[in-house]
């Protein structure tokens, strides 16, 4: 079974600031690695996926990089609806999916 | 694309329910589904898929053998049996559409509460 590990659990950034959160893979999973958001009493919302690409609809300030087992969801210049959890995901094997445990983005 | 669950609601321990999933706005029966959970206050939790056809399913360990994923392709809607219900099933369940990628869920439901209490 793949563990997908999220750092930090908890970031604390100002709107306009950049934010970088971390998922890391126990296994290789390739580039099946998708993010996603969530905010308060709403279902999530699929920002990233295959790693890189992103969903439609997405602004371009959201960006995922990486591959095999570390990954990266960059997000330039924080807007006030930023603020919310975010999920990665992998589906390496079609048999099985993962989340990550999410990492809160909060204002600070 | 329209998602909407129904059939949450209160169901004792050991107890059984059925969710359902309306889907609207794309070609159903090309995309993969999926039901994820999430308990109060908690992260996300995938439960079972389904592909297109409704020919291959997936669980999770903690559900397999007691919940039922299928679809009715004419019908335009997902289905999910569950049975023999623990307390730790108690959460928000959503349908959840495949993307392109078929590898991530690319749409939602709003979800439908399932509480489990005697």
């Amino acid at each position: 079974e793949i563990v997908l590990t999220q750092s930090p659990g908890t970031l604390s950034l100002s709107p306009g600031e950049r934010a970088t959160l971390s998922c890391r893979a126990s296994q290789n999973v390739g580039s099946y690695l998708a993010w996603y958001q969530q905010r308060p009493g709403q279902a999530p919302r699929l920002l990233i996926y295959d790693a890189s690409h992103r969903a439609t609809g997405i602004p371009a300030r959201f960006s995922g990089s990486g591959s095999g087992t570390d990954f990266t969801l960059t997000i330039t210049s924080l807007e006030p609806d930023d603020f919310a959890v975010y999920y990665c995901q992998e589906r390496h094997s079609w048999t099985s999916v993962t989340f990550g445990q999410g990492t809160r983005l909060e204002i600070k | 694309v329209h998602l909407l669950e129904s059939g949450g609601g209160l169901v004792q321990p050991g107890g059984s329910k059925r969710l359902s999933c309306a889907v609207s706005g794309f070609n159903f029966g090309l995309k993969a589904m999926a039901w994820v959970r999430q308990a109060p206050g908690k992260g996300l939790d995938w439960v079972a898929s389904i592909s297109g056809g409704g020919s291959t399913t997936e669980y999770a360990e903690s559900v397999k053998g007691r919940f039922t994923i299928s679809r009715d392709n004419s019908a335009y809607t997902v289905t999910l049996e569950m049975t023999g219900l623990r307390d730790d099933d108690a959460a928000t369940y959503y349908c959840a559409k495949a993307g392109d990628s078929s590898r991530s869920w690319s749409h939602w439901g709003r979800g439908t509460l399932v509480t489990v209490s005697s």
